[in-house]
């Protein structure tokens, strides 16, 4: 099985801040990775998709690259909303997650 | 507005069972896959199972494998997993997600709001 490592579990960041979460695969998978955003109480809500297709009504500031086993999410200008935990997904497999705090 | 509620969590003792359902609205339910996750507390997303649109094809993780059995039923619109012999590591809040039209990867693109199981004496 596929495991997903992200990295780092966790960061400080301030408004307006970029920020960049990191996903590596156990082995190659092509484009096929999925980027998600946690608020705390709340249902996991989809970013991208395809490493780097942007879900339909998610901000610009979200973006996602990479192929193979390294993957990256980066959130420009970051905003109050954007605290949260931040997942990658492969399949059956989830990374361990990002918690992006306030600073 | 595409609609996933979950339910039927709660308290059951270890060894126990229980059946969650995910009453889906706002799409074509027959034409989508499912799947669902769990989240035990404080701790990351985890993938329970998934179905296909039809329900001929299922799978799990190692996990609970024999224990649990996600099955669909198209007339109610409505998704569910029957959890046997339950454990206490089997405590989660419990979400049903949809995936995404056209993908072979798992991407969940709605979810619901998810209900909790806690396995305990």
């Amino acid at each position: 099985a596929i495991s997903l490592t992200q990295s780092p579990s966790s960061l400080s960041a301030s408004v307006g801040d970029r920020v960049t979460v990191t996903c590596r695969a156990s082995q190659g998978i092509a484009s096929s990775l999925a980027w998600y955003q946690q608020r705390p109480g709340k249902a996991p809500e989809v970013l991208i998709y395809d490493a780097s297709s942007l879900e339909s009504g998610v901000p610009s500031r979200f973006s996602g690259s990479g192929s193979g086993t390294d993957f990256t999410l980066t959130i420009n200008s970051l905003q109050p909303e954007d605290f949260a935990t931040y997942y990658c997904q492969h399949g059956g497999s989830f990374g361990g997650g990002t918690k992006v705090e306030i600073k | 507005e595409v609609q996933l509620v979950e339910s039927g969590g709660g308290l059951v003792q270890p060894g126990g069972s229980l059946r969650l359902s995910c009453a889906a609205s706002g799409f074509s339910f027959s034409n989508y896959w499912m799947r669902w996750v769990r989240q035990a507390p404080g701790k990351g997303l985890e993938w329970v199972a998934t179905i296909n649109e039809g329900g001929s094809v299922k799978y799990y993780v190692d996990s609970v494998k024999g224990r649990f059995t996600i099955s669909r039923d198209s007339a109610k619109n409505s998704l569910y997993v029957q959890m046997n012999s339950l454990r206490a590591e089997d405590t989660a809040v419990y979400y049903c997600a949809r995936v995404k039209s056209g993908n072979n990867y798992g991407v969940g693109d709605y979810w619901g709001q998810g209900t909790l199981v806690t396995v305990s004496s």
